[in-house]
């Protein structure tokens, strides 16, 4: 079964400093989508980032950054210059092969300090 | 173009009651999902729809059902309400099945 692993339950950052959330996977798929979703304490699913398992080059939207390594099956977010805005959680997701639904981590919150 | 909105935004129910969430989604898309979100959890599939008069089964479907009568309504039916369902519920849609997830403002139902 597809599995979605996030590390982090917390992060804290300072302001403008850049910030890397960890999403690793577990799948058998070849053929896969991997996704970042931004929850504000709005609760709100706010899409972020798509990398599909055959792009060769990683993903990018605007400050958002997705450092693919598919031998690694990890899918990181990186967000550069953080912004107080930026503070919320955080999950990574996952479309199985065929499948209709995503697969999702358990989140990371991200707090950033001004 | 409002995307994926949902009603209401909040609600209580007590055990044993009955309800309809509603999802609208003026996208033209094809699927629509409903997840349910449990405090500090991700999501979890309940439904989708890959389009009218087509529904199946996610991983956590018991005590719930649906209808897609139309492209744009994708309505959740809660029978007999239970405090196990207690949680954040979220419509989504998207074009195809590849295609991004966008997600509805949630809605967030207490049974007590």
């Amino acid at each position: 079964a597809q599995k979605i692993t996030q590390t982090q339950p917390g992060m804290f950052v300072q302001e403008k400093e850049a910030v890397t959330l960890d999403c690793t996977y577990d799948t058998s798929d070849q053929s896969y989508g991997l996704f970042w979703y931004k929850q504000p304490s709005s609760g709100e699913m706010i899409f972020l980032i798509y990398q599909g398992s055959y792009d060769e080059q990683n993903a990018t939207e605007g400050r958002y950054s997705l450092n693919f390594q598919k031998a690694r099956k990890s899918a990181n977010l990186v967000i550069s210059a953080s912004q107080l805005g930026d503070s919320a959680m955080y999950f990574c997701a996952m479309r199985p092969q065929g499948a209709q639904k995503l697969v999702f981590g358990q989140g990371t919150r991200l707090t950033i300090n001004p | 173009n409002a995307g994926v909105t949902q009603t209401p935004k909040f609600r209580i129910l007590k055990i044993g009651q009955s309800m309809t969430l509603q999802c609208t989604q003026d996208m033209n898309h094809n699927y629509m999902y409903w997840y349910r979100q449990d405090p500090g959890m991700g999501l979890k599939l309940i439904y989708y729809s890959v389009g009218a008069g087509i529904t199946d089964k996610g991983e956590v479907p018991n005590g719930y059902n649906v209808s897609r009568s139309t492209t744009e309504d994708f309505p959740l039916r809660l029978e007999l309400a239970a405090p196990s369902q207690t949680s954040v519920y979220f419509c989504a849609s998207s074009y195809l099945a590849r295609d991004t997830q966008y997600f509805g403002p949630g809605t967030r139902l207490t049974v007590l």
